[in-house]
């Protein structure tokens, strides 16, 4: 199992673009997690989806958006990327919500210039 | 107020010395409670649950005390290869939501 991967691993942006950030899991969790961690910060959830077509927002959703259209991807839409967007993003999954474990990918590295 | 609360360290201590991390929370209603840890640039990696009845896994050893609302970790014996940031996370049964704390800093000198 490759478990939970990203693409791209790094990407550079300039003010006013998009992109999607890609996730997908192997291991058949349920839920599923975007994170952004700033440095020196811990990660403050974006989004989070417990299921195939739902998702929720989570502390800090301005600037994206997700869809979950399979179990198995979760992608990460940015539009008009601002230099606050700058960051590393992790994607996770886990069994269910409450007691599992999360499992995470390696992060992609975002600059906002 | 921060729903998960750590003392960012940095915690610098020679090989073989015993540390302990603490971590506070704000939420009562919290359900289920993880260190976890991560190495500088990668993801963070599943160290250890916390259940009620604290937990040891080797060297390691979590406590949970909710009526004062916190979690600790000690680790005995520090080898070279812990030196990490240990994230405190935490779950509420409300909603479907984990919340991160900003992580302890370790490092273990030879």
């Amino acid at each position: 199992n490759a478990g939970v991967t990203q693409t791209p691993k790094f990407r550079i942006l300039k003010i006013g673009q998009s992109m999607t950030l890609q996730c997908t899991q192997d291991m058949n969790h349920n839920y599923m997690y975007w994170y952004r961690q700033d440095p020196g910060m811990g990660l403050k959830l974006i989004y989070y989806s417990v299921g195939a077509g739902i998702t929720d927002k989570g502390e800090v959703p301005n600037g994206y958006n997700v869809s979950r259209s399979t179990t198995e991807d979760f992608p990460l839409r940015l539009e008009l990327a601002a230099p606050s967007q700058t960051s590393v993003y992790f994607c996770a999954s886990s069994y269910s919500s409450v007691y599992n474990e999360q499992f995470f990918g390696p992060g992609t590295r975002l600059t906002v210039l | 107020r921060k729903e998960v609360e750590q003392d960012p360290g940095p915690f610098n201590v020679p090989e073989g010395a015993t540390v302990a991390f603490n971590c506070t929370y704000s939420n009562s209603a919290s359900q289920s409670f993880f260190w976890y840890r991560q190495d500088c640039r990668k993801e963070p990696k599943l160290l250890m649950s916390v259940y009620s009845s604290g937990n040891e896994d080797g060297r390691f050893t979590a406590q949970l005390n909710r009526a004062s609302q916190y979690i600790s970790l000690l680790i005995r014996d520090s080898k070279l290869s812990d030196s990490a940031t240990y994230l405190c996370v935490v779950n509420t049964r409300s909603g479907n939501q984990f919340y991160f704390g900003t992580g302890t800093s370790l490092t273990v000198i030879p």
